[in-house]
C-alpha cells in the first residue's frame, strides 16, 4: 500500500512568487492535513480537508490556501512568498475522522521550500 | 487550547539501554488522543504509538511503550533496547477527539533529539 506522496520534495522560489505543493494521501483516506515546520516555530497546523471541504484552519495569513479534489489529493498554495515562508511543509492523511483508536495521521516526506 | 511540552531538548542513551522521553500536555477537552512521532533527518514523520484518553491500559508497540498518567497529564515515551537507528527527533502530539474547530488538528511539542551511542 503506497504511503503519502508529496511533490515536489525540494523547491527554491524567489520572494514575491507563488508556489503550489501537492499531496496524494494513502488510498482510501479522505482527510488531509497540512503542517509547516520551521526551526523557530516548530510544527504548526495549517489546515485540514475532508471530502473536499476545509474543516479546520490554523493561524496563518490568507496567503496560505489549499484545496482538495474528489480523489482526495490536496494542494496548498502560498502566494506572494516571503523569506519567512522557508520551511518543511508536511502533509498527513487519515482514514475515517471518527473517534476511536488507530486514528493516527500518516505523514509524507515533506516538501522543503526555500525562499530567496 | 491545547499545549504540549517536551522539556528535554536532547537526550543521549547507550545502545541496548532503555530511554524515557518526557511529554506533558494541557487541554480542556475530555476526550483526546496522544501520539508520538519519530522524525529522522530525512524529514518524514513516522508514527510510533497512540494512547486514547479513556484507554485504561498503557499503549505498547514493539519496543515502544507510552507511560500515560492522566492525573499528571503526562504521556512519556519509553524506548527499550535502544538501537543506533533510533537516533532522531521525537515529537509528542495530541488531538481532541470531540467535534468542533480542533477536530483533526494535531498539536505538537518542540521535540527531543535522541542520540544513541554505540
Amino acid at each position: 500500500k503506497a504511503g503519502v506522496t508529496q511533490t515536489p520534495r525540494y523547491l527554491i522560489k524567489t520572494r514575491g512568487q507563488q508556489v503550489t505543493l501537492s499531496c496524494s494521501p494513502i488510498s482510501g483516506h479522505r482527510s488531509v492535513s497540512w503542517y509547516q515546520q520551521t526551526p523557530g516555530q516548530g510544527l504548526q497546523f495549517l489546515f485540514e480537508y475532508f471530502s473536499e471541504t476545509q474543516r479546520n484552519k490554523g493561524n496563518f495569513p490568507g496567503r496560505f490556501s489549499g484545496r482538495q479534489f474528489s480523489n482526495s489529493r490536496s494542494e496548498m498554495n502560498v502566494s506572494t512568498l516571503e523569506l519567512g515562508d522557508s520551511a518543511l511543509y508536511l502533509c498527513a492523511s487519515r482514514g475515517s475522522p471518527d473517534r476511536g483508536r488507530n486514528t493516527e495521521a500518516f505523514f509524507g516526506q515533506g516538501t522543503r521550500l526555500t525562499v530567496v | 487550547a491545547q499545549k504540549i511540552t517536551q522539556t528535554q531538548p536532547g537526550m543521549f542513551v547507550q545502545e541496548k539501554e532503555a530511554v524515557t522521553l518526557d511529554c506533558t500536555y494541557d487541554t480542556s477537552d475530555q476526550s483526546y488522543g496522544l501520539f508520538w512521532y519519530k522524525q529522522p533527518s530525512s524529514g518524514e514523520m513516522i508514527f510510533l504509538i497512540y494512547q486514547g484518553s479513556y484507554d485504561e491500559q498503557n499503549a505498547t508497540e514493539g519496543r515502544y511503550s507510552l507511560n500515560f498518567q492522566k492525573a499528571r497529564k503526562s504521556a512519556n515515551l519509553v524506548i527499550s533496547a535502544s538501537q543506533l537507528g533510533d537516533s532522531a527527533m521525537y515529537f509528542c502530539a495530541m488531538r481532541a477527539d470531540a467535534g468542533g474547530t480542533s477536530y483533526g488538528k494535531l498539536t505538537f511539542g518542540q521535540g527531543t533529539i535522541l542520540t544513541v551511542h554505540p
